[in-house]
């Protein structure tokens, strides 16, 4: 069965500074990764997935995530940060392989941007 | 404004009354699904359907019931509550055509006492 994990339950950074929110995962077959951002009271967002293809993979508001096989990862990036992007966010995988239906999340990760 | 509407935002109730959850997109996607999110576990799959009529069960199935007779509409019922389903509840939608791009209701906090 697939799975992701979220090592960190809390990633703090000061803004203007890179930040990584790191995301492993576990499939039989070749992954499909997403990230989701969740704002306060408000549903989660769609971010950035991979499918298949370039390794870094841009998405919505200058996040980029960068999938590396060899170590099963798919961690989240941002050159700068923003106080605004404070927020929860999300890795998930779904195995080709056990259907449409099985998009998996890991338990999440707080990102806390300072001023 | 495409959008996946739940309602009601908040709700209380005692142990053991039927309560409906609904949730409607306007985006005509045929996917449709449920989850709860719980602090440590993050989202679990309550259910889903491919398309009208045509349901199944996630993860974590047992005391809640759906379902899909119209493809906007996707209402969650739990027919006897109890207090371990005081949750966050979340429904999403997506297209076929581009299936794990879901969009997100704004979330049921439900609290069962």
């Amino acid at each position: 069965a697939q799975s992701v994990a979220q090592p960190e339950d809390q990633v703090k950074v000061a803004e203007g500074n890179p930040l990584t929110v790191k995301c492993t995962y576990s499939v039989s077959g070749n992954p499909y990764l997403f990230w989701y951002v969740q704002y306060p009271n408000r549903g989660l967002q769609f971010l950035l997935k991979y499918i298949t293809g370039d390794n870094l993979v841009k998405g919505s508001y200058g996040f980029e995530a960068e999938f590396n096989k060899s170590q099963t990862s798919f961690h989240l990036k941002k050159p700068s940060a923003l106080v605004s992007d404070s927020a929860l966010y999300f890795c998930a995988v779904r195995d080709p392989n056990t259907g449409f239906q099985k998009l998996v999340f890991g338990t999440g990760t707080r990102l806390l941007v300072s001023p | 404004e495409a959008q996946v509407t739940q309602n009601p935002r908040y709700l209380i109730t005692v142990t053991g009354k039927k309560l409906t959850v609904t949730c409607s997109q306007n985006m005509n996607h045929e996917y449709m699904s449920w989850y709860r999110q719980d602090p440590g576990l993050g989202l679990r799959q309550i259910y889903y359907s491919m398309n009208v009529e045509v349901t199944d069960k996630g993860d974590v199935p047992e005391g809640y019931k759906v379902s899909r007779k119209e493809k906007r509409n996707f209402p969650l019922i739990l027919e006897s509550p109890s207090p371990n389903q005081t949750s966050l509840y979340f429904c999403a939608s997506s297209p076929i055509r581009d299936r794990e791009k879901l969009f997100f209701g704004s979330g049921t906090q439900l609290s069962v006492l």
